[in-house]
């Protein structure tokens, strides 16, 4: 249990659904980042939140829409994925970042199938 | 584009033996470089290197980091079969941001 939770755990969805996928730290961190690991590929970063304000997003499609309403939630809604979106989603936080490198702790994940 | 190679991709060792695990990088600005264990789901945390020739420790763990050869390596002494798992490296570049390798499968027979 490393202190990140991710819900939900599983989720299969068609490519006309819109659902969205939640992440909750409880480390007192100021970063959260989303992640996307697919079969045989790197993980991928996606989206990086610094104090709540987003700091990266590594040319992620628009239908992937990040939102951080404090820095210990972070979502990702999604919303007319394709079948190549399916992957797992890893959400992780670490310290933030004003100068200094901390390590990333990591959630669970959620793996996402589109069907 | 920041590029982290590791090898090899997949290996297979019995309990007992020791694995050397490789990790090269290319990255504008390094900040860091990390190591993580996968066995499931989520990466677990398991070394961050920020200084070069500093060896650290866990366990039957070790890893070191060469920066100006751009490369590090992490050692598994008396392997048992709980290290199966995919080893991830990561780097962090001087915009904080993390790229990883491919990671390294070892599978650890009995």
């Amino acid at each position: 249990e490393t202190g990140v939770t991710q819900t939900p755990r599983h989720l299969v969805m068609g490519m006309t659904n819109k659902k969205s996928l939640k992440c909750e730290q409880h480390l007192g961190h100021n970063a959260m980042y989303w992640y996307k690991q697919s079969a045989k590929k790197p993980l991928e970063l996606m989206f990086v939140y610094n104090f709540k304000e987003q700091t990266e997003n590594n040319s992620v499609p628009s239908r992937f829409s990040p939102e951080c309403p404090n820095s210990s939630h972070l979502f990702l809604h999604l919303h007319t994925l394709q079948p190549e979106d399916s992957a797992l989603y890893l959400c992780a936080s670490s310290q933030d970042h004003g100068g200094s490198t901390y390590e990333q702790y990591f959630g669970p994940g959620t793996r996402l199938t589109v069907t | 584009e920041d590029k982290v190679v590791q090898s090899p991709l997949s290996l297979v060792v019995h309990e007992g033996d020791t694995v050397t695990l490789n990790c090269s990088y290319e990255v504008t600005n390094f900040r860091s470089l990390l190591w993580y264990k996968q066995e499931k789901k989520a990466p677990t945390f398991l070394f961050m290197l920020t200084s070069s020739g500093i060896e650290k420790k866990s366990g039957r763990l070790s890893s070191i980091l060469d920066k100006k050869e751009l490369f590090s390596i992490l050692n598994i002494t008396a392997t048992q079969t709980g290290d199966s798992a995919v080893y991830l490296c990561a780097v962090e570049s001087g915009d904080y941001k993390l790229s990883f390798g491919a990671g390294t499968t070892v599978t650890v027979r009995a």
